[in-house]
């Protein structure tokens, strides 16, 4: 079976300041892990995606994810946070019957 | 760019009406997902569609049934509409299968039943 755990609902950052995002797995195949991230009365974004190439994954607007196979997580970072940045974000992993399962999300606010 | 539209952002229902939630998808992906989406409770699978015709039960399916006669087109059916069916309702497509296929999402519908 597959699943995620996201760290932390709530996660607030002074603007400038590291974000960090946890997300742990359980998969009982390879997985294939993703981070959304959805802005206010919208649907979910790709941020980026673990295909089993490179353990760090660049995606938009700065982000990136270290795939961690030891520790089962995928947490999502940016070096310097920006208002902008103020969202739900959602860490998900692809199952073997094509279905994606997802976490309970992170909403993360930055503090000006 | 892959574009997951639902017809509809914002209704209001009466309990017990019956509903329908309808999304189109312009990228010929196989695979179709209805999410229900929750403060507290992130997005919960209730059913999917991987062809025409063809549809699995996600985790939370009752009260719900769905309806796919076109590739492109899924829907979502409530057939009484009840209070604890207020939230936000998520349509997704993606391609039947390859590494990491991503899962693209429409803009969601705001449902209230009141």
């Amino acid at each position: 079976a597959q699943s995620v755990t996201q760290l932390g609902s709530h996660v607030s950052v002074s603007e400038g300041a590291l974000v960090l995002l946890r997300c742990n797995y359980s998969s009982s195949v390879p997985p294939y892990l993703f981070w959304y991230v959805q802005y206010p009365n919208q649907g979910l974004q790709l941020l980026l995606k673990y295909t089993s190439a490179a353990t760090l994954v660049k995606g938009i607007n700065g982000f990136e994810a270290e795939f961690k196979k030891s520790e089962t997580s995928f947490h999502l970072t940016k070096p310097s946070a920006h208002m902008s940045d103020a969202a739900e974000y959602f860490c998900a992993v692809r199952g073997a019957g094509n279905q994606f399962y997802f976490g309970t999300g992170t909403s993360l606010t930055v503090i000006p | 760019d892959v574009k997951v539209t639902q017809s509809s952002r914002y209704l209001v229902k009466r309990t017990g009406e019956k509903v329908f939630l309808e999304c189109v998808q312009d990228m010929d992906h196989e695979n179709m997902f209805w999410y229900r989406q929750d403060p507290g409770l992130g997005l919960r699978l209730i059913y999917f569609s991987y062809d025409v015709k063809m549809k699995e039960k996600g985790d939370i399916p009752e009260g719900y049934s769905v309806s796919r006669e076109k590739k492109e087109r899924f829907s979502l059916i409530l057939e009484s509409a009840s209070t604890n069916q207020t939230s936000m309702y998520l349509c997704a497509s993606s391609i039947l299968q390859g590494s990491g296929n991503t899962i693209y999402f429409g803009e969601g519908s705001w449902l209230t039943v009141v």
